[in-house]
């Protein structure tokens, strides 16, 4: 079992449209959760931390549910720019040395 | 104020040559990291040093070798370059604790 699992898709959904995406994770002793975003060739960059009570920044909502070791991202209202590559990460032991990735869910908005 | 910046950006090798990919960055973090990203598998890591003269191996070490030269410079090297490493490899720094990874733009690796 992979340590972090992601549904790779493509969502495609209307712009507009409300979006989410689950990420599952193994160790359950993780203590950090992190979304990345990945645009088509580019480097990933940091979109959002993820925190026990739940976070939102703007259209962005993420959450996390330790009893059932999952994490997920809401997108509301979405974009074109927001078609991209969303990967889910986890601190496996907050050692602060080393991050997990899983191999992302790709999403496209289209008009 | 230029980030992580790693070099080259393509690179295409025969099996059996070697090479350096170069991950150089200007944030003052302590921590650096050598990544691959092949379809379907995600970022997996190959290296890490924490600190500057420590380095660790990550998920996928075999095959590679890395220097953390100074606190800036952290180098990768494919000895003998085989089919299976063709990937994109990202250098990535961090800050205390890990709260956010900085990425280099990539380097796209094919070995024929």
């Amino acid at each position: 079992r992979k340590e972090v699992e992601q549904d790779p898709g493509p969502f495609n959904v209307p712009e507009g449209a409300t979006v989410a995406f689950n990420c599952t994770y193994s160790n359950s002793a993780s203590q950090s959760f992190f979304w990345y975003r990945q645009d088509c060739r580019k480097e990933p960059k940091l979109l959002m931390s993820v925190y026990s009570s739940g976070n939102e920044d703007g259209r962005f909502t993420a959450q996390l549910n330790r009893a059932s070791q999952y994490i997920s991202l809401l997108i509301r209202d979405s974009k074109l720019s927001d078609s991209a590559t969303y990967l889910c990460v986890v601190n496996p032991n907050n050692a602060g040395n080393m991050l997990t990735f899983g191999g992302g869910t790709r999403l496209m908005v289209k008009p | 104020n230029a980030g992580v910046t790693q070099t080259p950006k393509f690179q295409v090798l025969k099996t059996g040559q070697s090479m350096t990919l170069q991950c150089a960055q200007d944030m003052n973090h302590n921590s650096m990291y050598w990544y691959r990203q092949d379809p379907g598998m995600g970022l997996r890591l190959i290296y890490y040093s924490a600190s500057e003269g420590t380095t660790d191996k990550g998920e996928v070490p075999n095959g590679y070798n890395v220097s953390r030269l100074n606190k800036r410079e952290f180098s990768l090297r494919l000895e003998s370059a085989a089919p299976s490493q063709t990937s994109v490899y990202f250098c990535a720094a961090g800050d205390r604790g890990l709260k956010k990874l900085f990425f280099g733009s990539g380097t796209q690796l094919s070995v024929l």
